[in-house]
């Protein structure tokens, strides 16, 4: 079956400390993988996609296909990181659609 | 230009009516998206429209769920004789064909 697995609901860290988000995955295929992000009173919203190879707002994530995880890493946590954070999977295809599989995200809290 | 735009955004009904849920793509986003999210838990896939052409319809949880796209652009979710576990936001997505996808702010349904 294919699913995404994000192990911790709530994951706090004090500003500065380095940060890492676990997403691991089951799917047979191929697999495109993302983490979105939502912060307070906003969308949710690309952060980063794994073909792109980007850092973005200092986070990266590595797809490592032995594993099957995806996890998010930033080195030095800020507060305004604080959001909570989806790993997601592009699984099922029909045609040119690409339904996203999610897991049920990790609260990121950044403290000073 | 705007991005995904969903109204209501918020919808109270009570138990057995029936609700419609308005969602306005990205304009030229051929692709279009509904996911339910219930409460602590991440979004879940309901159906994908390719222009008007409703490709997948899976996730639908039951009969009760219709959705449209009738002119390949704004498109609406309809749920009939409503139930207590329909409570959830309703969260729809547009994107480019092969591109990532842009959210909206979502509705948020509670049946009473």
């Amino acid at each position: 079956a294919q699913r995404v697995t994000q192990p911790e609901k709530l994951l706090s860290v004090f500003k500065g400390a380095p940060v890492e988000l676990k997403c691991n995955y089951s799917y047979s295929g191929s697999p495109e993988l993302f983490w979105y992000v939502q912060y307070s009173r906003q969308r949710l919203q690309l952060l980063l996609r794994h073909i792109s190879r980007e850092s973005i707002k200092g986070f990266t994530a590595d797809l490592n296909k032995g594993e099957t995880s995806f996890h998010l890493k930033k080195p030095f946590a800020q507060e305004e990181d604080s959001a909570m954070y989806y790993c997601a999977l592009s699984g099922r295809s029909n045609q040119a659609g690409t339904a996203l599989i999610f897991g049920k995200g990790t609260t990121l809290s950044v403290s000073s | 230009g705007a991005g995904v735009s969903q109204s209501p955004r918020y919808k109270v009904a009570k138990r057995g009516q029936d609700v419609a849920l308005r969602c306005d793509p990205i304009s030229g986003h051929v692709s279009l998206f509904w996911y339910q999210q219930a409460l602590g838990q991440g979004p879940e896939f309901l159906t994908y429209f390719q222009n008007e052409a409703q490709l997948d319809k899976s996730g639908l949880p039951s009969d009760r769920f219709f959705a449209e796209r009738p002119e390949g652009s704004v498109s609406t979710l309809k749920i009939q004789r409503t139930q207590q576990e329909d409570s959830a936001v309703y969260l729809c997505a547009s994107s480019l064909e092969g591109q990532p996808q842009h959210f909206g702010d979502g509705t948020r349904l509670s049946i009473l």
